[in-house]
């Protein structure tokens, strides 16, 4: 059985680093065609893709937000990490992690996680 | 980057309605279009993934169509529990989410 679980810090000031992990279950992400990604989701709009990392450790990240994103994986494969620089109240939202295997890295996204709300506040 | 344009935005429909959804794409997808449902509260869900393959366990009332740059969900015979807001993806080239159309009952 395939589960993701985001966890992270519930609330940060803004300029500060958001640090979010992924940690998965029921698939290792060194299979080929695995692919993990990251999608946030402001209160009452639509989803917005940010990043992924492949089986073999590739990256991936959206072009607007590039230069504040780092994604990264453990040497275990169960745990997929998001940073995120400079925060404004712009990056509220709820933050999930999602997977998905394709032969091309672009695929769907059949599992995700639950999600975790983060609220950026001075 | 490839552009998601949804359409409508908002729907209001009856128990047994047809319901039609609309995603159109700014270049050509191919057929790397998928659709998510997302119930209040929840993470999204994939209903259908390339343009018209049933996910596992999704009921066959949902259907796919469509190719290239515009492509639509089909709702046979619209339920209750079908009440949610409903995505498109592109996944071509990188990913890209439509801006969603919240399915209400009327």
């Amino acid at each position: 059985q395939v589960t993701l679980k985001e966890s992270g810090p519930g609330m940060l000031q803004p300029s500060k680093t958001l640090s979010l992990t992924c940690s998965f279950s029921g698939f290792s992400l060194s299979t080929s065609g695995m692919v993990v990604s990251w999608i946030r989701q402001p209160s009452g709009k639509s989803l917005e893709w940010l990043a992924a990392i492949d089986w073999d450790g590739d990256k991936y990240y959206n072009p607007s937000l590039k230069s504040r994103l780092t994604v990264s994986k453990d040497t275990s494969n169960t745990q997929v990490f998001l940073k995120i620089t400079s925060v404004d109240i712009a990056d509220t939202a709820t933050y999930y992690c999602a997977r998905s295997r394709s032969s091309y890295i672009y695929g769907w996204f059949a599992y995700w996680g639950q999600g975790t709300l983060v609220t950026v506040s001075s | 980057d490839i552009q998601m344009t949804q359409s409508p935005s908002f729907l209001s429909a009856s128990v047994g309605d047809r319901v039609t959804i609309n995603c159109k794409a700014s270049q050509n997808i191919n057929k790397y279009l998928d659709w998510y449902q997302q119930k209040l509260g929840e993470a999204p869900k994939l209903l259908i993934y390339n343009t018209n393959s049933l996910h596992t366990g999704i009921p066959s009332r949902f259907s796919g169509s469509g190719s290239g740059t515009d492509f639509t969900l089909t709702i046979s015979s619209l339920q209750p529990e079908d009440v949610a807001t409903y995505f498109c993806l592109q996944h071509n080239s990188g990913w890209t989410f439509g801006g969603g159309t919240k399915l209400e009952l009327k």
